[in-house]
C-alpha cells in the first residue's frame, strides 16, 4: 500500500490567483497522477507526473493551466493557476500500488477541495 | 481510447437487500476493471477487482463479474447496510506491466435505508 499526504486539504482562492498543491507518498513510486473531481462527478485525470521529466497531459488539460513539478520519487506538487470558478474542484493525487508486483491498484490522497469566488 | 459507462447514477435500497451497478467499456484491450467505494469526503479506496482471465469473483458481500464478449462487468453487493451508502466507480483499462491509467465510470450513488 501506499500513504499519501496531500495539503492544503481546502483552501478558498479568489479568481485570478494560483494556488499549489502538495503531495507526498511514504515510498517511492515512478508515476505520480493527478485527478480532478468536479462536485458529483467521476475522476478526471489532468495528468501523470514523472520524475525527472516533463508531465504528461490529458485531453483538455494544459501546462500553462496546470503546471506540475515532480523534483524527486516521493512528491509532486499540481498548480491551478488563474484561477475561475469553474476551477472549483477536488484534485486528487494517485499513485500505483508499489508492490513488487504491481496490481493496478490506485491509491488516492485525501484530495484538496479548493473553492474559487 | 477506453470509454466506461455506469449505470445506474443513483441506486436506493433498504437494508438487507442486494444491490447491482453494471458498468460497459470500449476497448477490448482492457483487461484490469477495478471498483472503488468513495464515502463522502472520503478518499476512494479499491474494494474489489477483476482482470480478464477470470469471469467472477467474490470477497465476502461483494463480487464482480465480467463479461468479455459484451464488455461489461458488473458489482453485486448483497445483504446491503447503511455503512455501504457512498458513491461506487468503476473502471477499466490496460494492466500491461507498466502503469496502469484506468478510465473511471461516472459514479453510483448507493443508498441504503435502514
Amino acid at each position: 500500500s501506499a500513504v499519501i499526504s496531500q495539503k492544503p486539504s481546502r483552501d478558498i482562492c479568489q479568481r485570478g490567483t494560483s494556488l499549489t498543491i502538495q503531495c507526498q507518498v511514504d515510498s517511492q513510486v515512478t508515476m505520480m497522477f493527478w485527478y480532478r473531481q468536479q462536485p458529483g462527478q467521476s475522476l478526471t485525470l489532468i495528468a501523470t507526473a514523472n520524475q525527472g521529466s516533463e508531465a504528461t497531459y490529458e485531453s483538455g488539460f494544459v501546462i500553462d493551466k496546470f503546471p506540475i513539478s515532480r523534483p524527486n520519487l516521493t512528491f509532486s506538487t499540481l498548480t491551478v493557476s488563474n484561477m475561475s470558478p469553474e476551477d472549483s474542484s477536488i484534485y486528487l493525487c494517485s499513485v500505483e500500488g508499489v508492490a513488487e508486483t504491481n496490481t493496478g491498484e490506485l491509491f488516492f490522497g485525501e484530495g484538496s477541495r479548493l473553492t474559487v469566488l | 481510447g477506453e470509454n466506461v459507462e455506469q449505470h445506474p447514477s443513483t441506486l436506493s435500497v433498504q437494508e438487507g437487500d442486494s444491490a447491482v451497478i453494471k458498468c460497459t467499456y470500449s476497448d477490448s484491450a482492457s483487461n484490469y476493471f477495478p471498483w472503488y467505494k468513495q464515502e463522502l469526503g472520503k478518499r476512494p479506496q479499491l474494494i474489489i477487482d477483476i482482470r480478464s482471465n477470470v469471469g467472477e469473483k467474490k470477497d465476502q458481500r461483494i463480487a464482480v463479474t465480467l463479461n468479455k464478449t459484451a464488455k461489461h462487468f458488473s458489482l453485486h453487493i448483497t445483504e446491503t447496510q447503511p455503512e455501504d451508502s457512498a458513491v461506487y466507480f468503476c473502471a477499466a483499462g490496460l494492466s500491461s506491466g507498466g502503469s496502469y491509467i484506468p478510465t473511471f465510470g461516472r459514479g453510483t450513488s448507493l443508498i441504503v435505508h435502514p
